[in-house]
């Protein structure tokens, strides 16, 4: 059976840190690798998509890499703000673009 | 435009009850996804739906019966439900099926309760 572990499971850090979240998947037949945002009782917000032929994406603070031989796809938080604080999650994209998720990494950024 | 709209936002319903979940996206994307989150677990994967086809069930129950009536609306037609039920049901959508780029788009998803 495919997984996909996040670790930590939670993180809290002071304003201002630059952090990595961290994510592990089994089964190299990967299409791509997607981190999403979830905010309590919301939906996912989509962050990057970096396909299997890619080695990372940036967006703005954020910058996602991915290493297929070894399983592992990391997230970078750069700068990290209050409204930074949500559950990242990741999900490894297979055949049929089925997601299949990590567990997610609970993140508080205080003030 | 990158919205997929889920309604209604919240649900309660009884284990006689018939509903319905609904979801739509005006991105052009021909693949649509139900997905199940239960409190503090991950997503998961219920039913694919790719030009209006279903070409995934993910073993769910029968009293969850999809509907693609065409490529902008999804629908998730509940009955008989049982309390473990409950859950944050997620609607997805992406260009297509099966291909390198398909980035996911969310809805808000629907809060369901069945008592």
């Amino acid at each position: 059976k495919q997984e996909v572990t996040q670790i930590p499971a939670a993180l809290s850090v002071p304003e201002g840190e630059n952090l990595v979240l961290n994510c592990s998947f089994t089964d190299s037949a990967i299409y791509n690798l997607q981190w999403f945002r979830q905010d309590p009782g919301k939906g996912l917000t989509s962050l990057l998509l970096i396909q299997s032929s890619q080695r990372e994406q940036t967006s703005g603070r954020l910058n996602a890499s991915l290493d297929k031989s070894s399983g592992r796809s990391t997230l970078y938080i750069a700068a990290s703000q209050p409204g930074d604080s949500a559950t990242y999650l990741c999900a490894k994209g297979n055949a049929g673009n089925m997601l299949t998720f990590g567990g997610g990494t609970r993140l508080m950024v205080k003030p | 435009d990158t919205e997929v709209t889920q309604t209604p936002k919240h649900l309660v319903m009884g284990m006689t009850n018939k509903k319905s979940l609904k979801c739509e996206q005006h991105m052009g994307h021909r693949a649509m996804y139900w997905y199940k989150q239960k409190a503090k677990k991950p997503p998961e994967l219920m039913f694919v739906y790719s030009y209006e086809k279903l070409s995934i069930n993910e073993s769910v129950p029968s009293r969850f019966s999809p509907e693609c009536p065409n490529s902008s609306l999804l629908n998730l037609h509940l009955h008989a439900l049982q309390p473990e039920d409950s859950a944050l049901y997620l609607c997805a959508s992406s260009q297509v099926v099966d291909s390198l780029n398909t980035e996911a788009f969310f809805g808000q998803g629907t809060r369901l309760t069945v008592v």
